[in-house]
Protein backbone atom coordinates (compact mmCIF):
# COMPACT_ATOMS: atom_id res chain seq x y z
CA UNK A 1 0.00 0.00 0.00
CA UNK A 2 1.61 3.38 -0.60
CA UNK A 3 2.48 5.47 1.87
CA UNK A 4 4.03 9.21 2.90
CA UNK A 5 7.72 8.93 4.13
CA UNK A 6 9.32 11.24 6.47
CA UNK A 7 13.10 11.63 6.70
CA UNK A 8 14.77 12.01 9.53
CA UNK A 9 13.24 10.24 11.96
CA UNK A 10 14.41 12.93 14.68
CA UNK A 11 16.12 15.84 14.23
CA UNK A 12 18.17 17.16 17.25
CA UNK A 13 19.30 21.03 16.17
CA UNK A 14 20.37 24.42 18.34
CA UNK A 15 18.19 27.03 18.88
CA UNK A 16 18.88 29.58 15.99
CA UNK A 17 19.94 26.96 13.03
CA UNK A 18 18.00 26.25 10.14
CA UNK A 19 16.20 22.82 9.72
CA UNK A 20 14.85 20.83 6.47
CA UNK A 21 12.29 18.27 7.33
CA UNK A 22 11.49 16.18 4.28
CA UNK A 23 8.39 14.30 3.07
CA UNK A 24 7.81 12.36 0.00
CA UNK A 25 3.95 12.52 -0.47
CA UNK A 26 2.21 9.62 -2.22
CA UNK A 27 2.87 9.35 -6.32
CA UNK A 28 -0.18 10.73 -7.42
CA UNK A 29 -1.33 12.76 -4.87
CA UNK A 30 -1.93 16.59 -5.47
CA UNK A 31 -2.33 18.15 -2.05
CA UNK A 32 0.65 18.33 0.59
CA UNK A 33 0.36 19.41 3.81
CA UNK A 34 2.77 20.12 7.20
CA UNK A 35 1.28 19.64 10.70
CA UNK A 36 2.76 19.39 14.05
CA UNK A 37 2.28 18.20 17.19
CA UNK A 38 3.41 19.39 20.35
CA UNK A 39 3.76 16.22 23.05
CA UNK A 40 0.68 15.20 24.40
CA UNK A 41 -1.37 18.26 22.51
CA UNK A 42 -3.89 17.99 19.09
CA UNK A 43 -2.46 18.46 15.77
CA UNK A 44 -2.04 21.86 14.68
CA UNK A 45 -2.49 22.83 10.83
CA UNK A 46 0.98 24.38 9.24
CA UNK A 47 -0.03 24.85 5.98
CA UNK A 48 -1.59 23.31 2.54
CA UNK A 49 0.21 23.48 -0.91
CA UNK A 50 -1.04 22.58 -4.42
CA UNK A 51 -0.20 23.28 -7.78
CA UNK A 52 3.05 25.03 -6.45
CA UNK A 53 1.88 27.51 -4.69
CA UNK A 54 0.82 27.53 -0.62
CA UNK A 55 -2.95 27.50 -0.50
CA UNK A 56 -3.88 28.18 3.00
CA UNK A 57 -1.08 28.48 6.15
CA UNK A 58 -2.36 28.80 9.79
CA UNK A 59 -0.89 32.00 12.18
CA UNK A 60 1.97 29.49 13.14
CA UNK A 61 2.93 29.76 9.91
CA UNK A 62 5.37 32.85 9.87
CA UNK A 63 8.11 33.89 7.93
CA UNK A 64 10.47 31.62 9.63
CA UNK A 65 8.73 28.69 7.86
CA UNK A 66 8.61 27.94 4.02
CA UNK A 67 7.75 25.00 2.08
CA UNK A 68 9.13 24.05 -0.93
CA UNK A 69 8.53 21.01 -3.75
CA UNK A 70 11.76 20.68 -5.00
CA UNK A 71 11.06 18.00 -7.77
CA UNK A 72 8.49 15.85 -9.20
CA UNK A 73 8.45 13.59 -5.47
CA UNK A 74 9.76 15.56 -2.47
CA UNK A 75 8.24 18.28 -0.38
CA UNK A 76 10.21 20.20 2.32
CA UNK A 77 9.51 22.25 5.25
CA UNK A 78 12.15 24.70 6.25
CA UNK A 79 12.49 26.78 9.68
CA UNK A 80 14.92 29.18 9.24
CA UNK A 81 16.07 29.68 12.60
CA UNK A 82 14.84 27.52 15.01
CA UNK A 83 13.77 28.32 18.32
CA UNK A 84 12.95 26.39 21.59
CA UNK A 85 9.16 26.41 21.13
CA UNK A 86 9.45 24.52 17.63
CA UNK A 87 10.42 21.45 19.58
CA UNK A 88 7.54 19.01 18.43
CA UNK A 89 6.86 16.49 16.20
CA UNK A 90 6.27 17.30 12.32
CA UNK A 91 3.65 15.44 10.16
CA UNK A 92 3.64 15.37 6.36
CA UNK A 93 0.30 14.34 4.94
CA UNK A 94 -0.95 14.20 0.89
CA UNK A 95 -4.28 13.91 -0.41
CA UNK A 96 -5.76 12.67 -3.96
CA UNK A 97 -7.67 14.08 -6.36
CA UNK A 98 -11.29 14.12 -7.92
CA UNK A 99 -13.53 14.06 -4.45
CA UNK A 100 -11.26 12.11 -1.89
CA UNK A 101 -9.12 15.23 -1.69
CA UNK A 102 -9.92 15.38 1.79
CA UNK A 103 -8.80 12.27 2.61
CA UNK A 104 -5.48 12.88 3.89
CA UNK A 105 -2.30 10.63 4.57
CA UNK A 106 -0.33 11.66 7.69
CA UNK A 107 3.14 10.05 7.45
CA UNK A 108 5.21 8.71 10.41
CA UNK A 109 6.33 11.84 11.31
CA UNK A 110 9.73 13.70 12.26
CA UNK A 111 10.91 14.71 15.65
CA UNK A 112 12.62 17.57 16.18
CA UNK A 113 14.03 18.77 18.98
CA UNK A 114 15.66 22.07 19.94
CA UNK A 115 18.32 22.75 22.12
CA UNK B 1 -12.05 30.77 13.00
CA UNK B 2 -13.53 27.68 13.06
CA UNK B 3 -13.06 25.49 16.15
CA UNK B 4 -14.57 21.83 17.58
CA UNK B 5 -14.28 21.52 21.29
CA UNK B 6 -14.00 17.71 22.07
CA UNK B 7 -15.03 15.61 25.37
CA UNK B 8 -13.88 13.96 27.65
CA UNK B 9 -10.64 14.62 27.16
CA UNK B 10 -9.83 10.98 28.43
CA UNK B 11 -11.54 7.84 28.95
CA UNK B 12 -10.65 4.60 30.58
CA UNK B 13 -12.54 1.76 30.07
CA UNK B 14 -12.38 -2.07 30.87
CA UNK B 15 -12.52 -4.35 27.51
CA UNK B 16 -16.06 -5.01 26.00
CA UNK B 17 -17.72 -1.94 27.16
CA UNK B 18 -18.67 1.06 24.99
CA UNK B 19 -17.17 4.61 24.62
CA UNK B 20 -17.72 7.54 22.96
CA UNK B 21 -16.48 11.13 22.18
CA UNK B 22 -18.10 14.03 20.77
CA UNK B 23 -16.98 17.15 19.00
CA UNK B 24 -19.15 20.23 19.36
CA UNK B 25 -18.69 23.64 17.29
CA UNK B 26 -20.62 26.78 18.14
CA UNK B 27 -21.09 27.14 14.26
CA UNK B 28 -22.51 24.97 11.55
CA UNK B 29 -20.00 22.64 9.89
CA UNK B 30 -19.58 21.75 6.28
CA UNK B 31 -18.39 18.58 7.24
CA UNK B 32 -16.36 16.75 10.24
CA UNK B 33 -13.69 14.34 9.87
CA UNK B 34 -12.47 11.71 12.60
CA UNK B 35 -8.73 10.57 12.86
CA UNK B 36 -6.98 7.82 14.79
CA UNK B 37 -3.57 7.99 16.27
CA UNK B 38 -2.00 4.91 18.36
CA UNK B 39 0.36 6.21 21.06
CA UNK B 40 3.59 7.23 19.20
CA UNK B 41 1.78 6.98 15.66
CA UNK B 42 0.44 9.28 13.36
CA UNK B 43 -2.70 10.32 12.78
CA UNK B 44 -5.13 7.63 10.33
CA UNK B 45 -8.07 9.16 8.57
CA UNK B 46 -11.07 7.39 9.54
CA UNK B 47 -13.81 8.74 7.71
CA UNK B 48 -15.58 12.25 6.50
CA UNK B 49 -19.22 13.07 7.83
CA UNK B 50 -21.06 15.80 5.13
CA UNK B 51 -24.27 15.42 5.38
CA UNK B 52 -27.25 16.49 8.23
CA UNK B 53 -28.14 13.36 10.43
CA UNK B 54 -25.78 11.53 8.58
CA UNK B 55 -24.72 7.99 10.19
CA UNK B 56 -21.88 6.03 9.07
CA UNK B 57 -20.73 2.52 10.60
CA UNK B 58 -17.34 0.85 10.08
CA UNK B 59 -17.71 -2.51 11.95
CA UNK B 60 -17.66 -1.40 15.81
CA UNK B 61 -17.25 2.25 15.41
CA UNK B 62 -20.49 4.15 14.58
CA UNK B 63 -20.16 8.06 13.14
CA UNK B 64 -22.80 10.53 13.35
CA UNK B 65 -23.24 14.35 12.42
CA UNK B 66 -26.01 16.42 14.11
CA UNK B 67 -29.26 17.65 12.67
CA UNK B 68 -27.86 20.86 12.71
CA UNK B 69 -24.65 20.21 11.80
CA UNK B 70 -23.03 21.92 14.94
CA UNK B 71 -21.78 18.96 16.94
CA UNK B 72 -20.84 14.69 16.20
CA UNK B 73 -20.27 11.88 17.89
CA UNK B 74 -17.84 8.51 17.40
CA UNK B 75 -19.22 5.36 19.50
CA UNK B 76 -17.46 2.34 19.68
CA UNK B 77 -19.30 -0.76 20.91
CA UNK B 78 -17.77 -3.98 22.94
CA UNK B 79 -13.70 -1.87 22.71
CA UNK B 80 -11.04 -4.23 22.22
CA UNK B 81 -7.27 -3.08 23.13
CA UNK B 82 -6.89 -2.56 19.73
CA UNK B 83 -8.65 0.01 19.67
CA UNK B 84 -6.37 2.56 22.48
CA UNK B 85 -5.33 5.66 21.06
CA UNK B 86 -6.43 9.31 20.53
CA UNK B 87 -9.30 10.27 18.11
CA UNK B 88 -9.77 13.28 17.05
CA UNK B 89 -12.41 15.01 15.38
CA UNK B 90 -11.79 17.76 12.44
CA UNK B 91 -12.84 19.91 10.05
CA UNK B 92 -11.75 20.34 6.51
CA UNK B 93 -12.06 23.34 5.18
CA UNK B 94 -12.23 25.09 1.95
CA UNK B 95 -8.55 26.37 1.59
CA UNK B 96 -7.24 23.03 2.38
CA UNK B 97 -6.68 23.46 6.03
CA UNK B 98 -7.86 20.99 8.54
CA UNK B 99 -8.40 21.67 12.15
CA UNK B 100 -7.95 19.71 14.58
CA UNK B 101 -10.01 19.06 18.29
CA UNK B 102 -8.13 18.47 21.14
CA UNK B 103 -8.62 14.38 20.98
CA UNK B 104 -10.26 11.80 23.65
CA UNK B 105 -7.46 9.38 24.78
CA UNK B 106 -8.88 6.53 25.21
CA UNK B 107 -7.55 3.74 27.60
CA UNK B 108 -8.82 0.24 27.26
CA UNK B 109 -8.46 -2.25 30.08
CA UNK B 110 -8.05 -5.91 29.45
Amino acid sequence: EPEVTQTPSHQVTQMGQEVILRCVPISNHLYFYWYRQILGQKVEFLVSFYNNEISEKSEIFDDQFSVERPDGSNFTLKIRSTKLEDSAMYFCASSGAQGLHYEQYFGPGTRLTVT
Amino acid sequence: GQQVMQIPQYQHVQEGEDFTTYCNSSTTLSNIQWYKQRPGGHPVFLIQLVKSGEVKKQKRLTFQFGEAKKNSSLHITATQTTDVGTYFCAVFTGGFKTIFGAGTRLFVKA
